[in-house]
């Protein structure tokens, strides 16, 4: 069965600080990594993607993607109150067809 | 990235009625994807939407409790029938432009279900 883990947090940050945010997946043919966002009783906002190994920017966020490891993590740097949220990592399974999502993880930044 | 339009926003219903959720695409895309979310959990998938074909449904969700529709590359519903209070829930559409592996899935606003 294809699992993504996260932590369920809460994480919790000062305002300015790096928060990171960890996933990892058991189903080695993933290809493709997502993390989402989402607000308390709203959806879920798409962030960031990843596909290759390595590191990917965007802003103040930095995906990471290490396959060897079957672990994903997301980076905020100064992260602001606007950042709290749940966290949610989801890998696209192969066949590229359907999205498994872990639990989430709930980032809270304190001002 | 595709604009999703899903209602309605949420309802109240009784039990043993069935719901219909209507999910609205702003462009045409190749899958189209049903979620569920309790409270404080994260998304299961209740089905895949194809156009033209009966929806794919994972474990532990049949089509008679869940029939869902895709009459075109835009527009899905799904039907929640026979309700129960165990039902309460939000109903996320979700839809993806291009399947591969650099798709990327987009979830309308969501329908808070609540069944009394």
């Amino acid at each position: 069965q294809k699992e993504v883990e996260q932590n369920s947090g809460p994480l919790s940050v000062p305002e300015g600080a790096i928060a990171s945010l960890n996933c990892t997946y058991s189903d080695r043919g993933s290809q493709s990594f997502f993390w989402y966002r989402q607000y308390s009783g709203k959806s879920p906002e798409l962030i960031m993607s990843i596909y290759s190994n390595g590191d990917k920017e965007d802003g103040r966020f930095t995906a990471q993607l290490n396959k060897a490891s079957q672990y994903v993590s997301l980076l905020i740097r100064d992260s602001q109150p606007s950042d709290s949220a749940t966290y949610l990592c989801a890998a696209l399974g192969t066949g590229y067809s359907t999205l498994t999502f872990g639990k989430g993880t709930m980032l809270l930044v304190s001002p | 990235s595709a604009v999703i339009s899903q209602k309605p926003s949420r309802d109240i219903c009784q039990r043993g009625t069935s719901l219909t959720i209507q999910c609205q695409v702003d462009s045409q895309v190749t899958m189209m994807f049903w979620y569920r979310q309790q409270p404080g959990q994260s998304l299961t998938l209740i089905a895949t939407a194809n156009q033209g074909s009966e929806a794919t449904y994972e474990s532990g969700f049949v089509i008679d409790k869940f029939p869902i529709s895709r009459p075109n590359l835009t527009f899905s519903t799904l039907t929640v029938s026979n309700m129960s209070p165990e039902d309460s829930s939000i109903y996320l559409c979700s839809a993806s432009e291009n399947p591969g592996v650099n798709t990327e899935a987009f979830f309308g606003q969501g329908t808070r279900l609540t069944v009394v």
